[in-house]
């Protein structure tokens, strides 16, 4: 079974640009988060959708960060404009909802974002 | 809000030896906690070591031992004998048994580094 995928692997972006990155969740799983990844803040909740619904925006990421699932095998996260301080690595992340909140957690490997 | 604390970084141990990361939690918005280990090895991606749902019970994997503790909001790492290849990023956890709240809360992780 394929595992989450992200692309691309490496991203780099001049300040003030739109980037989109991409995310494909385990076969069947129903919950998709998008986390921020740094040294100095660990990771941060960026987006969480249950079975394609919006359950979390990730409160202070709301205004240049937008999570979309366009289907249930598919996200994409838009990082528009881009500053400096986004350079991070992206996670993505799919579990398979069961009802006792002890589901693991499936992550890729990530997106390097670095922003210029 | 909820979150989570654990051993700053980097932690360096000599093989043999016996380690211990401390991890405690707040958990203001989740009645009924659920409590887990990641653990990010070099060149891979974020992967479940350990998990446990229930107060007072202790989850194992790969040598690794950590007790959820309840009444002091606790849920340390520990290990008698480290080997070199335990070195990696040690992430913990909190989820939410009911669900009331969908998305883990992540530690900032600690960078384990085992010298032969």
């Amino acid at each position: 079974d394929a595992g989450v995928t992200q692309t691309p692997r490496h991203e780099v972006a001049e300040k003030g640009q739109t980037i989109i990155l991409k995310c494909e969740p385990v076969s069947g799983h129903n919950d998709l988060f998008w986390y921020r990844q740094t040294k100095i803040q660990g990771l941060e909740l960026l987006s969480y959708f249950r079975s394609k619904s919006l359950m979390e925006d990730g409160g202070a990421f709301k205004d240049r960060f937008k999570a979309e699932m366009l289907n249930s095998s598919f996200s994409t996260l838009k990082i528009q404009p881009t500053e400096p301080k986004d350079s991070a690595v992206y996670l993505c992340a799919s579990r398979l909802w069961g009802g006792a909140g002890a589901e693991t957690l499936y992550f890729g490997s990530g997106t390097r974002l670095t922003v210029l | 809000g909820d979150s989570v604390t654990q051993t700053e970084g980097p932690v360096t141990v000599s093989e043999s030896e016996s380690l211990i990361i401390n991890c405690t939690y707040s958990a203001t918005s989740i009645a009924y906690p659920n409590l887990f280990w990641y653990v990010r090895y070099p060149g891979e991606g974020l992967q479940l070591l350990l998990k446990v749902i229930t107060a007072g019970q202790k989850g194992s994997s790969r040598g690794f031992e950590a007790t959820y503790n309840k009444e002091t909001t606790s849920f340390h790492l520990q290990k008698a004998s480290v080997q070199e290849s335990d070195s990696a990023v040690y992430y913990c956890a909190l989820g939410d048994r009911t669900q009331v709240v969908g998305q883990l809360t992540f530690g900032r992780g600690t960078r384990l580094q085992v010298y032969a």
